[in-house]
């Protein structure tokens, strides 16, 4: 079984450009995760989508930070401007049904913002 | 709101020696309780998950017990190896729908031959 694919794996941007993240979860699973973590951290949740609807945005900067997930499989993450502070990893996870069901998480997308 | 705290590390050990990582919580409700564990070069895993007071973890050696009374859910192993070298997570999920992970901040283990 194929895990959760990310990409790209590494992006170096200059403060106030934009980037993309893309994620494609586990076939199947319906509950998608979008994570930061920051050096020296615990990963940090921003988004959580059932299918194709947003659970829980809480945490996510909506000013700057935006994610979709059309048609219910993979997802786009943007940050728009970047600024230094947003360097971090990103991950993104899957998991079939939410609740007590195992997140697998996928390999990251290591940003750095110059 | 939730949150997690664990020992901070670097935790060095001796190959055998017996091992505790120590975790509290603070959450509402009853939460599913995590422990997580990312390899060097290698992404976050899941390692075990107790889900209601009392349940017992347990995973390649590793074991958590789910204590209530003391919010606490410590790993532990009775025998280490340089294999389990890695940064180990609690975490939890408040459930109820969102059920994203609460994080803390990782300990970084380290086992000598």
């Amino acid at each position: 079984e194929a895990g959760v694919a990310q990409s790209p794996r590494y992006k170096i941007i200059e403060k106030r450009q934009s980037v993309a993240f893309w994620c494609n979860p586990i076939s199947g699973h319906a509950t998608l995760y979008w994570y930061q973590q920051i050096l020296g951290q615990g990963p940090k949740l921003l988004i959580q989508f059932q299918n194709n609807g947003v659970v829980d945005d809480s945490q996510l900067p909506k000013d700057r930070f935006s994610a979709e997930r059309l048609k219910g499989v993979d997802s786009t993450l943007k940050i728009q401007p970047a600024k230094l502070e947003d360097s971090a990893v990103y991950l993104c996870a899957s998991s079939s049904d939410g609740s007590t069901d195992t997140q697998y998480f996928g390999p990251g997308t290591r940003l750095t913002v110059l | 709101g939730d949150s997690v705290t664990q020992m901070e590390g670097p935790v060095t050990l001796s190959e055998e020696a017996f091992l505790t990582i120590n975790c509290t919580y603070t959450a509402t409700g009853y939460p599913s309780l995590f422990w997580y564990v990312q390899y060097p070069g290698e992404g976050l895993q899941l390692l075990l998950k107790a889900t209601k007071a009392d349940d017992k973890g347990s995973n390649k050696g590793f074991e958590a017990t789910y204590r209530k009374e003391t919010t606490s859910f410590h790993l532990e192993k009775g025998s280490v190896q340089v294999s389990d070298s890695a940064v180990y997570f609690c975490a939890l999920t408040a459930g109820g729908g969102a059920d994203g992970l609460t994080f803390g901040k990782g300990t970084h283990l380290i086992i000598q031959p």
